[in-house]
C-alpha cells in the first residue's frame, strides 16, 4: 500500500526557532493535508493543498505540496509552547478519494 | 453538535471480550470514517461510510471487527474476541457540508489485557 515517509521523527526546539518537517511518498497524491494532535486529541486540521507547486500560510505556519506531488514540507516560524504536540501530514491520491493515507508523525518540543 | 463526539474516551478490557465503540457525527455530516492508530504510527484506515452503507471496509483487519450506521448518523464500530494487538486508540471522522476535510473525534483508547 501507499506509505508516507515523514522526517525527522521527533525534534526539540528553543522557543522562538523555526521548525520544518516534511513528507515523501513513493507515489503521487492529489491533496496533501497537514494536521495536529494535542494527547488524548484527535487529529486537528492546520492547512490542506490541493495542487501541486501550492504555497499556502496559516499564521505562523507555511506549508507547501511539491512540484512531483509526492512530497510537502511543513514550516512553523518563531515556535511558542503551545506548538508542543505531534503533526502528521496525509494524502489523498485521486479525484474523489476519500481515504486518507497518513505519515507517523513528528513530535515537537518545545523548550521555554 | 458541535464536534465528533466518541464514547467510551477509554475502555479496557481483557482478551476475548466483545467491545463497542461509538461515535457520534457532525450533525447533517453524511461521511463518516473509523481510523486506527497504534501508539507512534499515524492514524490508519478501517471503514468508510456514505449514508447507511460501508462504501469501503478494505481496511478492517479480519472479520472480528464490524461496524454499522443503521440511520446514517452514529455509527458503532465492534470488535469480537478482543486480543491484546487491538489496544490502540480508534478515531472516527466525519466530513459534510460541502468541506472536504476530515474532523476528527478525540477517539476511544482501548486496552486489552
Amino acid at each position: 500500500g501507499q506509505q508516507l515517509n515523514q522526517s525527522p521523527q521527533s525534534m526539540f526546539i528553543q522557543e522562538g526557532e523555526d521548525v520544518s518537517m516534511n513528507c515523501t511518498s513513493s507515489s503521487i497524491f492529489n491533496t496533501w493535508l497537514w494536521y495536529k494532535q494535542d494527547p488524548g486529541e484527535g487529529p486537528v486540521l492546520l492547512i490542506a493543498l490541493y495542487k501541486a507547486g501550492e504555497l499556502t500560510s496559516n499564521g505562523r505556519l507555511t506549508a507547501q505540496f511539491g512540484i512531483t506531488r509526492k512530497d510537502s514540507f511543513l514550516n512553523i516560524s518563531a515556535s511558542i509552547p503551545s506548538d508542543v504536540g505531534i503533526y502528521f501530514c496525509a494524502g489523498l491520491s485521486g479525484a474523489g478519494s476519500y481515504q486518507l493515507t497518513f505519515g507517523k508523525g513528528t513530535k515537537l518540543s518545545v523548550i521555554p | 453538535g458541535a464536534g465528533v463526539s466518541q464514547t467510551p474516551s477509554n475502555k479496557v478490557t481483557e482478551k476475548g471480550k466483545y467491545v463497542e465503540l461509538r461515535c457520534d457525527p457532525i450533525s447533517g455530516h453524511t461521511a463518516l470514517y473509523w481510523y486506527r492508530q497504534s501508539l507512534g504510527q499515524g492514524p490508519e484506515f478501517l471503514i468508510y461510510f456514505q449514508g447507511t452503507g460501508a462504501a469501503d471496509d478494505s481496511g478492517l483487519p479480519n472479520d472480528r471487527f464490524f461496524a454499522v450506521r443503521p440511520e446514517g448518523s452514529v455509527s458503532t464500530l465492534k470488535i469480537q474476541r478482543t486480543e491484546r494487538g487491538d489496544s490502540a486508540v480508534y478515531l472516527c471522522a466525519t466530513k459534510g457540508g460541502g468541506a472536504n476535510v476530515l474532523t476528527f473525534g478525540a477517539g476511544s483508547r482501548l486496552t486489552v489485557l
